[in-house]
């Protein structure tokens, strides 16, 4: 089975904190994906990884950067928490094989406050 | 960009009876089309997927749809339970926004479904 994990399920942080949020899959897939879900806004996407380094915008990059150093690893980062960014959010990753390319694969979610 | 409605927010039937949720969409066609589950607090699951090309897909008491025409998707559940309750969620290929690979998915707001015993 594909695992997904994410490194907190929740955190409270300061307005102002830089903020890590850590995901790691175990099945090799070449995709990762940060979202952030919101009551009445559903998924959003945040930013994308298509290969280590690699790294694409998604609709609501503001405020947030990322890091990919290794194929299992996306880092969201918050580099300035404020408190709009209070939020569940969600990695996803996906293989890039021919057939089971489309389907996503998430992790528990971290449900972040910031205060 | 694509646009997506699913029909109502949320939805509660009888247990037993045979739930229908609704995705609809604008603008483009996408290649394919996916349902997820989502339970209160835990990331989505992906459920079925069908592709532009097929009409109907099957998975033990799951049925979804796709008529091009319309521009809409319905996802059955049979039989339902209680332990179907949960959100249900649409999601769709970005098309032709999409970067080479990226295999981007854009997602409905959900349908809440409440199973009633």
């Amino acid at each position: 089975d594909v695992k997904v994990t994410q490194s907190s399920r929740y955190l409270v942080k300061r307005t102002g904190e830089k903020v890590f949020l850590e995901c790691v899959q175990d099945m090799d897939h070449e995709n990762m994906f940060w979202y952030r879900q919101d009551p009445g806004l559903g998924l959003r996407l945040i930013y994308f990884s298509y290969d280590v380094k690699m790294k694409e915008k998604g609709d609501i990059p503001e405020g947030y950067s990322v890091s990919r150093e290794k194929k299992e690893r996306f880092s969201l980062i918050l580099e300035s928490a404020s408190t709009n960014q209070t939020s569940m959010y969600l990695c996803a990753s996906s293989d890039v094989r021919t057939g089971v390319e489309e389907t996503q694969y998430f992790g528990p979610g971290t449900r972040l406050l910031v205060l | 960009s694509q646009k997506i409605e699913q029909n109502s927010e949320a939805l509660n039937i009888q247990e037993g009876k045979t739930a229908t949720l609704t995705c609809n969409y604008t603008n483009y066609s996408p290649a394919y089309l996916q349902w997820y589950r989502q339970d209160p607090g835990r990331g989505p699951v992906f459920l079925l997927l069908i592709r532009e090309n097929e009409k109907e897909k099957r998975k033990e008491r799951l049925k979804v749809t796709f008529d091009t025409t319309l521009k809409q998707s319905l996802f059955h559940i049979t039989a339902s339970q209680p332990a179907d309750s949960a959100t249900y969620l649409c999601a769709l290929d970005i098309g032709p926004y999409s970067g080479a690979g990226s295999y981007q998915l854009t997602f409905g707001k959900g349908t809440k479904l409440s199973v009633i015993p």
